[in-house]
């Protein structure tokens, strides 16, 4: 098992632009979870999916959307990317209970 | 949901014991207790969860006094590859346990 995988790793945009965050799980996990890490801080949730067709906004969703078509796949899309979404995001999945799982995350730099 | 506290870091040297101290005195009755690993680059790790008194795998022991006001993550004899930020969260179970809010964690630097 792939368990969670992130595409891309490494991912630089101008500002303004639109791009798509890809996580997969093959765990057969309900709950999904997109978080951000900036620079020596801790993680902050963005959006997180209870199951396919449900989801909804965490900590800081502004400049996110999220859609969860498969229980197999949570998109993040960037709708128009300013240097403050300049972050490490990581996708998690959990069965409901405590343990997440993390995927390797993708770093994004906005310029 | 709760917040934590935690010191933001602690030195130690090969083959000691760490303990690293949580406070969270707005614990709820649902909330349980975790506790994530992170090297750098890398997606957090489950260490330990727990809801009160003693918690122990094959990598830490989880400390809860009965209060659970507080609690202690105890890892024995560390090495080098220990070297990592931790992180207690509290939180319910269930689908409100996806919202875990993660703080600044603890820096731990293992000495050779």
């Amino acid at each position: 098992n792939a368990g969670v995988t992130q595409t891309p790793k490494f991912q630089v945009l101008k500002t303004g632009q639109s791009m798509t965050l890809q996580c997969a799980q093959d765990m057969n996990h309900e709950y999904m979870s997109w978080y951000r890490q900036d620079p020596g801080m801790g993680l902050r949730l963005i959006h997180y999916s209870v199951g396919a067709g449900i989801t909804d906004q965490g900590e800081v969703p502004n400049g996110y959307n999220v859609s969860r078509s498969t229980t197999e796949d949570f998109p993040l899309r960037l709708l128009s990317a300013a240097p403050s979404q300049t972050s490490v995001y990581f996708c998690a999945t959990t069965t409901g209970l405590y343990e997440q799982y993390f995927g390797p995350g993708t770093r994004l730099t906005v310029t | 949901l709760a917040k934590t506290t935690q010191p933001i870091s602690m030195d130690s040297y090969e083959g000691q014991e760490v303990n690293i101290t949580c406070s969270h005195n707005n614990i709820a009755t649902n909330d349980y207790i975790t506790w994530y690993q992170q090297f750098p680059s890398q997606g957090p790790r489950f260490i330990i969860q727990g809801y009160k008194t003693k918690v122990t795998n094959e990598v830490a022991s989880l400390f809860i006094p009965a209060d659970r006001k507080s609690s202690t993550l105890s890892l024995p004899r560390v090495s080098l590859s220990d070297t990592a930020v931790y992180y207690c969260l509290v939180g319910e179970s269930g689908a409100a346990g996806n919202k875990l809010t993660f703080g600044g964690g603890t820096r731990v630097l293992v000495k050779p």
